[in-house]
Order: structure tokens, then C-alpha cells, then sequence
């Protein structure tokens, strides 16, 4: 059994610019969960799917979107990146509470 | 709004030592309460969770209290070793919706 994945490890942008950052849950979790999480802050929720359909969202502006495949993977992408999107991206899957994070995106916006 | 509040911000214990790390939270509708681990550089990794229907869970060196009147629970990490220096978060979320709420974190470092 595979744990959670993602990718790019590292990525650096510049603003104005749009990213796509990929997940791979873990094996029979249909649920995926992406997070914020600035130098030296907790996680915050950005928005969690649900068999392909976005099943909550925190408060996070529209340009930051995403998708689910029916494999459950998953994208998020974030359009017109400012500087402070600078920060790690962290994708977790469950398929009850328990939820299971990959190693994260580390994004850098210039 | 915070709605969980993690306190100290960093600590530090010799080694043996116990190390305790306290949350609040605000919302009653949460009742599911995990406690993360993570090391620089990596993702946060599930330590150990409690529910309210228990007042306190142990699973090896880790045990969480739970105070569902004062709406608050601990992390008390015993015989803390150097490998154990990590940031350390609490969460809270709801049933079936799965999206957590995190604390700030706290910074542990045991000294050998």
C-alpha cells in the first residue's frame, strides 16, 4: 500500500504566473483534502473533494481551484500567484477522519 | 477567529523528561482531536486522535487527555528523546466532514 504523493517537491514561480500542483492518495481513499501551510503556521484548509466533486472550502479566493480524477488524484491549481502563495502545499487523503498527508509542494513566488 | 489555540509556542525538555503540550478549541460541534508530528521538510504525520467520548487515549510514549467541560486537550509525549524534536500540532475537526482546524504548532527540541 502507497502512501499519499506529490508533485513537483519544489517549484518557483513569479508572480502573475499559474501553477498546477499534483497528488496521488493513498491507496482507497476517496477523499482529498489541500492545505496551506505558511513558514511557521499550521495548515490552513484551502478545499477537500469527495469523488470528484469539491465537498468544502475554506477561505481562500476562486483562483485557487482544483480538481479530482476518478483514480482520486488530484490538482490544485492556483492562477495570478501572488508573493505571499509562497508557502507549502500539503495534500492529505482519508476516507474517514483519519487523514493522511503526502510531503508536500514547496512553492516560492518571486 | 482561532479556533484552536495550542500553547507553548516552543519548548524544550531533557531527555526523560515529559513533555506536555496543550490545545483549546472553541467550536462544540468538533469531536474528533489529532495530534500531528512534523519534522522540517516533511508533511505532517498522524501521532495519535482522541473523541469526547473518552477522557484519555495512550498508544506507547504518546498520550492525549481530554477535558470536554473546559474544552481543552493535551499531548504529553513521556521519556522524551532527541528523535522526538519535532513540531508538534494539535487539530480538531468534525464528524464525516474531515476538513481540520490546526493549531499554530509547537516547536519541541529535547536536549540529549
Amino acid at each position: 500500500e502507497t502512501g499519499v504523493t506529490q508533485s513537483p517537491t519544489h517549484l518557483i514561480k513569479t508572480r502573475g504566473q499559474q501553477v498546477t500542483l499534483r497528488c496521488s492518495s493513498q491507496s482507497g481513499h476517496n477523499t482529498v483534502s489541500w492545505y496551506q501551510q505558511a513558514l511557521g503556521q499550521g495548515p490552513q484548509f484551502i478545499f477537500q473533494y469527495y469523488r470528484e466533486e469539491e465537498n468544502g472550502r475554506g477561505n481562500f479566493p476562486p483562483r485557487f481551484s482544483g480538481l479530482q480524477f476518478p483514480n482520486y488524484s488530484s490538482e490544485l491549481n492556483v492562477n495570478a500567484l501572488e508573493l505571499d502563495d509562497s508557502a507549502l502545499y500539503l495534500c492529505a487523503s482519508s476516507l474517514d477522519d483519519e487523514q493522511f498527508f503526502g510531503p508536500g509542494t514547496r512553492l516560492t513566488v518571486l | 477567529q482561532q479556533q484552536v489555540k495550542q500553547s507553548p509556542q516552543s519548548l524544550i525538555v531533557q531527555k526523560g523528561g515529559i513533555s506536555i503540550i496543550n490545545c483549546a478549541y472553541e467550536n462544540t460541534a468538533f469531536d474528533y482531536f489529532p495530534w500531528y508530528q512534523q519534522f522540517p521538510g516533511k508533511g505532517p504525520a498522524l501521532l495519535i486522535a482522541i473523541r469526547p467520548d473518552v477522557s484519555e487515549k495512550k498508544e506507547g510514549r504518546f498520550t492525549i487527555s481530554f477535558n470536554k467541560s473546559a474544552k481543552q486537550f493535551s499531548l504529553h509525549i513521556m521519556d522524551s528523546q532527541p528523535g522526538d524534536s519535532a513540531t508538534y500540532f494539535c487539530a480538531a475537526s468534525r464528524s464525516g466532514y474531515s476538513t481540520l482546524t490546526f493549531g499554530k504548532g509547537t516547536m519541541l527540541l529535547v536536549s540529549p
